[in-house]
């Protein structure tokens, strides 16, 4: 089966120190991943996606995953945690020929304290 | 370029009633889906819709409905509600997912509560 796990449900930080989120996936196939974002209220932002090239790969505000195939793994980094980094991260996969399915893992908040 | 649209906002019904939910995407694209959100179930692939054919569908009962016009809109539809179905239901719209690579852009979404 498909699925993908966001390993801490919460995440604090202080400002200035590294964001490390964690992400594991399972699947048969090559899959596509994602991150989103979603602050209060708002909608889902897109971070970045990983599309089989660069098995590192870049996003917006600062942030950045590495695709681990050994480990099924593509965990969200940022070297420098801003305050308004706080929001909930979502690891997304999504696979070839279906479609607009997007498997959203359960989330993780995340908070930075001054 | 304008976003993902959705309307209403906010909605507030009670059991048994019927709700429609609407979703304009970004122009040129071609792929309509639907997600529920919700605090314990986190978010769910409802349906997706290209060209007016539904190409995917999640795990919901037939309650749960949509469709896509000519023009790529997309509305949702929830028959004899109850209060499970309150939740935020988000839109998002691609050029073409059928590769699973293009991302999807979501619109702010409509919350539903079920009274």
């Amino acid at each position: 089966a498909q699925s993908v796990t966001q390993l801490d449900s919460h995440v604090s930080v202080s400002e200035g120190t590294p964001v490390l989120l964690r992400c594991n996936y399972s699947s048969s196939y090559s899959p596509s991943l994602f991150w989103y974002v979603q602050h209060p209220n708002k909608g889902l932002q897109l971070l970045l996606k990983y599309t089989s090239a660069a098995t590192l790969v870049k996003g917006i505000n600062g942030f950045e995953a590495e695709f681990k195939k050994s480990e099924t793994s593509f965990h969200l980094t940022k070297p420098s945690a801003h305050m308004s980094d706080a929001a909930e991260y979502f690891c997304v996969v999504s696979f070839y020929n279906q479609g607009g399915k997007l498997i959203f893992g359960q989330g993780t908040e995340l908070s930075v304290k001054p | 370029k304008a976003g993902v649209t959705q309307t209403p906002r906010y909605l507030i019904k009670t059991r048994g009633q019927q709700v429609t939910l609407s979703c304009s995407p970004i122009s040129g694209h071609r792929s309509v889906s639907w997600y529920q959100q919700t605090p314990g179930q986190g978010l769910q692939f409802l349906f997706e819709y290209f060209s007016e054919t539904q190409r995917n569908k999640g795990n919901f009962p037939g309650r749960f409905s949509g469709r896509q016009f000519s023009n790529s809109r997309s509305e949702m539809n929830v028959s004899t509600l109850e209060l499970g179905d309150s939740a935020l239901y988000l839109c998002a719209s691609s050029l073409d997912s059928i590769s699973g690579y293009n991302e999807q852009f979501f619109g702010p979404g409509t919350r539903l509560t079920v009274l």
